[in-house]
């Protein structure tokens, strides 16, 4: 299996631009997990999805973050207007329901995330 | 937010010495919990994961759980330079059906050669 796939891996833009960041889980997996790393803030969960449906969102910053998962093998995290403070690292995970390793979550390389 | 707590270093160890990691958590309700490794500039990955209270050992890594006092240790035993990393203390809370995994902030471990 190819792994849990982000896109950008990097991207740079000015602030009050949309950003858009991409997802593509691990085939058979039923979760798929959003997070967000800074240095101040360590690795925050963003949002959740299992099947395809939002679980939690308690962990989206504001209303400027959405998060959509059409179907069970693609999901975007969009940020709208971006903003300086969110410059950070974001990165999609997935995991699948019942595994011997207990819902280990395995993480997508990242997307670096730059707002000037 | 539940929270989990672990000490941000750095904590430098001697080359060949054991390296010893805790992580203690708020949330009596945790039923899982995990050590994941991340080098600098690339994604997390797991090494190990305990449900039970007492130790579990994989190699040269031993996780170890305490529940009562709240708390789950690694211990990296022969340190190697390719250690070096911050360490991830994850913990999920399997009951109530909430699928969360709450991560620490992280240890940086440095392994002196």
């Amino acid at each position: 299996d190819a792994g849990v796939i982000q896109s950008p891996r990097h991207e740079v833009t000015e602030m009050g631009q949309e950003v858009t960041l991409r997802c593509k889980p691990i085939s058979g997996h039923d979760y798929l997990f959003w997070y967000r790393q800074t240095m101040m803030r360590g690795l925050e969960l963003l949002i959740y999805f299992n099947n395809n449906v939002p679980i939690d969102d308690s962990g989206m910053p504001e209303d400027r973050f959405s998060a959509k998962m059409p179907n069970a093998s693609f999901s975007t995290l969009k940020i709208q207007p971006s903003e300086p403070r969110d410059s950070a690292v974001y990165f999609c995970a997935s995991s699948p329901r019942h595994s011997l390793s207990g819902n280990t979550i395995y993480f997508g390389e990242g997307s670096w995330l730059t707002v000037v | 937010q539940k929270e989990v707590e672990q000490n941000s270093g750095p904590l430098s160890v001697p080359e060949g010495a054991i390296a010893s990691l805790n992580c203690t958590y708020s949330d009596r309700g945790s039923q899982s919990f995990f050590w994941y490794r991340q080098y600098s500039g690339k994604s997390p990955e797991l090494i190990m994961f305990i449900y039970s209270n007492g130790d579990k050992e994989d190699g040269r890594f031993t996780a170890q759980l305490n529940k009562a006092s709240q708390y789950v240790s690694l211990l990296i035993r022969d340190s190697q330079p390719s250690d070096s990393a911050t360490y991830l203390c994850a913990v999920k809370n399997r009951l109530n059906r909430d699928d969360k995994i709450i991560f620490g902030k992280g240890t940086r471990l440095h392994i002196l050669p």
